[in-house]
């Protein structure tokens, strides 16, 4: 499984957009980029998957560039619900998840 | 939005004591999974199930753990005979399921059992 490097932590503010960047240089062919989000004493929650390009949803944004070996998750508008941990995962589609350190995020009023 | 539940939200049991945890999946969901996360530390991966077998596990599932799914809706964990190193929250999650051309392999967890081995 490829590994990934995001920072431990991040601080913002609300109302501002956090962008939370993930490097993985041995990404594989098959593997994809998923993004969770967890928070205290809850079970991960999936946000976003990508595989190259662009992705967006209702709750985020996620740009892949072309050789893939980054990734950066973009949260717009934060709010202090957004407090979390959010970890960046590269893995095959139908595979178990291998869990980093993740980013603390910490939005500020 | 289907959920994946876990029952009971909080165990505690002595050392030595057999516990099993108890996980409904979302109901078309084929991949099955344990996971635990040790308070302060990162989340493992125990085991994960697909066609009523298991596909793979990890070093810490050894001979005290087993998951079954004895009846195509729960899905279940037993630790045999616990030690307070098991103290941890426990989490169920599945995947895998929708018409072809739209299948979805998010994982979705549930909101995990707190086992506490005294």
């Amino acid at each position: 499984l490829a590994k990934t490097t995001q920072p431990i932590s991040m601080d913002s503010y609300e109302g501002q957009e956090v962008n939370i960047t993930c490097s993985h240089n041995n990404i594989a062919t098959n593997d994809y980029i998923t993004w969770y989000q967890q928070f205290p004493s809850q079970g991960p929650r999936f946000i976003i998957q990508g595989y190259k390009t662009k992705v967006t949803n209702e709750v985020a944004s996620l740009f892949i560039p072309a050789d893939r070996k980054s990734s950066t998750l973009s949260l717009p508008r934060v709010s202090l619900s957004d407090t979390a941990v959010y970890y960046c995962l590269v893995e095959r589609r139908d595979d178990k998840i291998i869990f980093g350190k993740g980013t603390r995020l910490h939005i500020l009023p | 939005e289907p959920e994946v539940t876990q029952t009971p939200s909080h165990q505690v049991t002595q050392m030595g004591q057999e516990v099993i945890l108890r996980c409904v999946p979302i109901s078309n969901h084929l991949y099955f999974y344990w996971y635990r996360q040790i308070l302060g530390q990162k989340v493992e991966f125990l085991v994960s199930f697909y066609n009523n077998e298991i596909s793979e596990k990890s070093e810490i599932f050894d001979d005290q753990f087993s998951v079954e799914r004895p009846d195509g809706s729960n899905f279940t964990l037993k630790i045999r005979s616990t030690k307070l190193e098991d103290s941890a929250m426990y989490f169920c999650a599945s995947s895998g399921g929708g018409q072809e051309g739209a299948f979805s392999y998010e994982q979705y967890f549930g909101p995990g059992t707190r086992l506490t081995v005294t």
